[in-house]
């Protein structure tokens, strides 16, 4: 079956610019989360949903960062005025419940120039 | 608060047996995993531990002890294609069900 999908899977952002990063995740998964990747670092955690409640976004980097997931599904995560920083591989996750195991999707490579 | 330390890098031969470790302290544990992450693709589950002991998966197992805060991950009959990085990852049960991961260990298998 279908697995987890995001979008973009690579953007190029200039210092300044807002983006917005699409995760799909599997059908039927109830919780979904967002990690972000450094180069040669493991995921660290952002935020995650329970269908459309935000439950935990104490990883959320600045209040530059915002992440929405309206009818439990699809989800977005949205950097506003780029910086630099933010350049890394964001990753979501899905799972059939918090307890469940999380299927990654192929993250979506940001780089802010 | 979490620390979750396993090695950077490793290189073993092809054929070969390979064991991963990863130490973690945790305020709370309820469960670890450990995920294969090919460069630039996601990391894909490979196994999950929540009770002491072994748990073999074809050429994968895994091992868990709670009271030490250890685990390793065992990779029998090395393939090239199994040069990619491992992650070590802990779930705190009172963090809900975010996952901490470990730094990944780079694992590379020569001919």
């Amino acid at each position: 079956g279908a697995g987890v999908s995001q979008s973009p899977r690579y953007k190029v952002a200039k210092r300044g610019q807002d983006v917005a990063l699409r995760c799909d995740p599997i059908s039927g998964h109830v919780s979904l989360f967002w990690y972000q990747q450094a180069l040669g670092q493991g995921p660290e955690f952002l935020t995650y949903f329970q269908n459309e409640a935000q439950l935990d976004k104490s990883g959320l980097p600045s209040d530059r960062f915002f992440a929405e997931r309206p009818e439990g599904s699809v989800s977005t995560l949205k950097i506003q005025r780029t910086q630099q920083e933010d350049s890394a591989v964001y990753l979501c996750a899905s799972s059939l419940g918090l307890a469940e195991t999380q299927y990654f999707g192929p993250g979506t490579r940001l780089l802010v120039l | 608060g979490q620390n979750i330390d396993q090695p950077t890098e490793m290189t073993a031969t092809e054929g070969a047996i390979v064991q991963i470790n990863c130490t973690y302290q945790t305020s709370g544990f309820n469960g670890l995993f450990w995920y294969q992450q090919h460069a630039g693709e996601a990391p894909t589950f490979l196994s999950y531990n929540v009770l002491d002991g072994l748990e073999e998966k074809g050429r994968f197992s895994s091992f868990l002890s709670r009271s030490k805060g250890y685990s390793y991950l065992l990779l029998k009959e090395l393939q090239m294609k199994d040069s990619a990085s491992y992650l070590c990852a802990v779930r705190d049960q009172n963090q809900g069900g975010k996952l901490i991961f470990g730094q990944g260990t780079e694992l590379s298998v020569k001919p």
